[in-house]
């Protein structure tokens, strides 16, 4: 069965700080991806960042990073130099690729705090 | 360009009233999706059309729960009997085309009351 873990419920740092929220994940397929969403306090979920099991490359936009581990089965997700927007509740998914409902199993989240 | 939109954003509700809840995808997306998402959790699948065909459904899904999208456009979200166990935010999802995994789009969701 697929499983999404993340231990962090809650994290709260300072303007500027860099924050890295942590995302393990468990599954018995081969091929299989992964999802970063935020929900900002207006509630809808907002796309991030998708990733295949097969491209281990760490990705970074702006100041989002994203570090994928299969050794670990992690998918850790770094904000640099955080802002007060980045507040928002983030979650990470995972989806197998098979036939049928390519359903997103999600965390619980992380509820994260930039105070100014 | 427009999202996927959900109405109505709030519903408040007797408990044992029916209540039904609309989601209009993303043009061009054959995929919707229906998530339950409660305070504090992240969002739980509950139901997948592909067009207007249901191809799999939660064990969430009671059969006081019942999904439709009837011409493989907009869908519909019918909760018969509601239970206070049913407040939630309901979530819907759509992504495109077939044979990958493409990321899903959401909609602002509807928050159901039942009191």
């Amino acid at each position: 069965a697929q499983k999404v873990t993340q231990a962090q419920t809650e994290i709260s740092v300072v303007e500027k700080e860099d924050v890295t929220l942590d995302c393990v994940y468990e599954t018995r397929d081969t091929t299989y991806y992964l999802f970063w969403y935020k929900q900002p306090p207006s509630g809808e979920l907002v796309f991030l960042i998708r990733r295949n099991s097969f491209d281990e490359q760490n990705e970074i936009s702006g100041r989002y990073s994203w570090n994928f581990q299969k050794s670990t089965s992690s998918f850790n997700f770094t904000i640099t130099a955080s802002q007060v927007v980045d507040s928002a509740v983030y979650f990470c998914a995972l989806s197998e690729r098979k036939q049928g409902a390519q359903k997103l199993v999600f965390g619980q989240g992380t509820r994260l705090t930039i105070n100014p | 360009d427009t999202g996927v939109s959900q109405n109505p954003r709030h519903k408040i509700t007797k408990r044992g009233q029916n209540v039904t809840f609309r989601c209009d995808p993303i043009s061009e997306h054959n995929r919707l999706y229906w998530y339950r998402q409660t305070l504090g959790q992240g969002p739980e699948f509950l139901t997948y059309f592909q067009n207007e065909a249901q191809l799999e459904k939660s064990r969430l899904l009671s059969d006081r729960f019942s999904a439709e999208r009837p011409k493989g456009s907009f869908s519909t979200l019918e909760i018969q009997r509601t239970e206070q166990g049913d407040s939630a935010m309901y979530l819907c999802a759509s992504s495109p085309r077939q044979g990958a995994v493409y990321e899903q789009y959401f909609g602002p969701g509807t928050r159901l009351t039942v009191t």
